[in-house]
């Protein structure tokens, strides 16, 4: 079975540029998580939905970072205008949504912001 | 607030030295915590889930433990291939299926 689809895998731009993020989660998964990795930070939860519907967006650093999920078997992360500050991996993950049950990972886009 | 602390940060082994990892956790009420391996350019690859105090799983040369505040991750007789960042994280009771990590432990295990 395929895994998480995350696309670009690397993207370069330049400081003020809008970036979408795309993920296709695993077929039959209606959980999706969008996280960031940095060497400071770790890995953190930017947004997560249930069932396309946004949960807990919390983890959004800031207006400039917008997600959505127009169906069960897509979703983006947008951000507009991007800072050099934005640079790190994205990383998308899916899972059943039950209870204390496992999440699986893409491979992630790594994102630079010059 | 939910919090997970791993320990160490790093973790440098001869091969075949055995050793364990640590995962401190503080949550209201733990749903599952999770072992992930992530390698370089990678993402995380999921290895244990773990629900209960007392439960153990194990998977070739790694070990993982749970009691009611912390896991382990015991690795026996490591070999070079072992290396990479290992990476724990919980799931909560308040937090819907909300999953947040530790910062990692980087392993080495030289030849």
């Amino acid at each position: 079975d395929a895994g998480v689809i995350q696309s670009p895998r690397h993207e370069v731009t330049e400081m003020g540029q809008e970036v979408t993020l795309r993920c296709k989660p695993i077929s039959g998964h209606n959980s999706l998580f969008w996280y960031r990795q940095t060497m400071m930070r770790g890995l953190e939860l930017l947004i997560y939905f249930n069932n396309n519907v946004p949960i807990d967006d919390s983890g959004m650093p800031e207006d400039r970072f917008s997600a959505k999920m127009p169906n069960a078997s897509f979703s983006t992360l947008k951000i507009q205008p991007s800072e050099p500050r934005d640079s790190a991996v994205y990383f998308c993950a899916s899972s059943l949504a039950v209870s204390g049950n496992t999440i699986y990972f893409g491979e992630g886009s790594w994102l630079t912001v010059v | 607030e939910d919090q997970v602390t791993q320990s160490p940060e790093a973790l440098r082994l001869q091969e075949g030295e055995s050793s364990s990892l640590n995962c401190s956790y503080t949550v209201s009420g733990l749903r599952g915590l999770f072992w992930y391996r992530q390698d370089p350019g990678k993402g995380p690859e999921f290895l244990f889930t773990l629900y209960s105090a007392g439960e153990e799983k194990e998977k070739e040369r790694l070990k993982a433990t749970l009691t009611k505040k912390e896991s382990f991750l015991h690795i026996t007789a490591p070999k070079p291939e072992d290396s990479a960042t290992y990476l724990c994280a919980v799931q909560a009771d308040t937090g819907g299926f909300k999953t947040i990590f530790g910062a990692g432990t980087r392993l080495f295990v030289k030849a």
